[in-house]
């Protein structure tokens, strides 16, 4: 099993739908948990970090289930502007380096 | 400037040259990480720093990649006898701390475009 699996799409969506984004992790000895996102042939930006009860950050909310070792992204009334891959991040198991999925690519229309 | 400073931006080099990248990470982090991504791929880990701390070195794919870094300035990987394979964009990032204590997210530089021809 991979260590961080995400299903690479691409999620095609009109402006204003709202798009889930999932990941499955396979280290349960996991603490800290992020998404980030990725433009074309930028670098990619931290987005926001994932919490055991769940967080929101305007129209994003990130969801941690440890039990199914499963992470979440729900983004909220699509905008252009969010046209991007969408990478799930996992610490690996000595809590040290980031182990980034390889991305979940969304496109965004009017 | 506030963010991770990576240089040069871009860089070709003939097969079987060495080449070194540099990462000047943001001031006061701790951890610093180096990460390679080949064209239409994910972020690959290579290697990571934290402090004085020895280096989780797991993630280089041969001994021809080396990486330095001293306290928490800048760091440099090195790769020696570039192949074509090693073409791709190198990223460093840096962090405050550990991401396993306390879910405080990486900073990326804006990374180094090396081909080998």
């Amino acid at each position: 099993r991979k260590e961080v699996e995400q299903d690479p799409g691409p999620f095609n969506v009109p402006e204003g739908a709202t798009v889930a984004f999932n990941c499955t992790y396979s280290n349960s000895a996991s603490q800290s948990f992020f998404w980030y996102r990725q433009d074309c042939r930028k670098e990619p930006k931290l987005l926001m970090s994932v919490y055991s009860s769940g967080n929101e950050d305007g129209r994003f909310t990130a969801q941690l289930n440890r039990a199914s070792q499963y992470i979440s992204l729900l983004i909220r009334d699509s905008k252009l502007s969010d046209s991007a891959t969408y990478l799930c991040v996992v610490a690996n198991q000595a809590g040290t380096a980031l182990i980034f999925g390889k991305g979940t690519t969304l496109s965004v229309s009017s | 400037g506030a963010g991770v400073s990576q240089s040069p931006s871009n860089k070709v080099t003939e097969k079987g040259k060495d080449v070194e990248l540099r990462c000047d990470p943001i001031s006061g982090h701790t951890a610093l990480y180096w990460y390679r991504q080949r064209l239409g791929q994910g972020l690959e880990f290579l290697i990571y720093f934290q402090g004085n701390s020895a280096p989780d070195k797991s993630g280089l794919p041969s001994d021809r990649f080396s990486a330095e870094r001293t306290g928490e300035s800048v760091s440099t990987l090195t790769i020696q006898r570039t192949q074509q394979e090693d073409s791709a964009v190198y990223l460093c990032a840096s962090s405050r701390i550990t991401p396993g204590q306390g879910g405080v997210g990486a900073f990326f530089g804006q990374g180094t475009r090396l081909t080998v021809v």
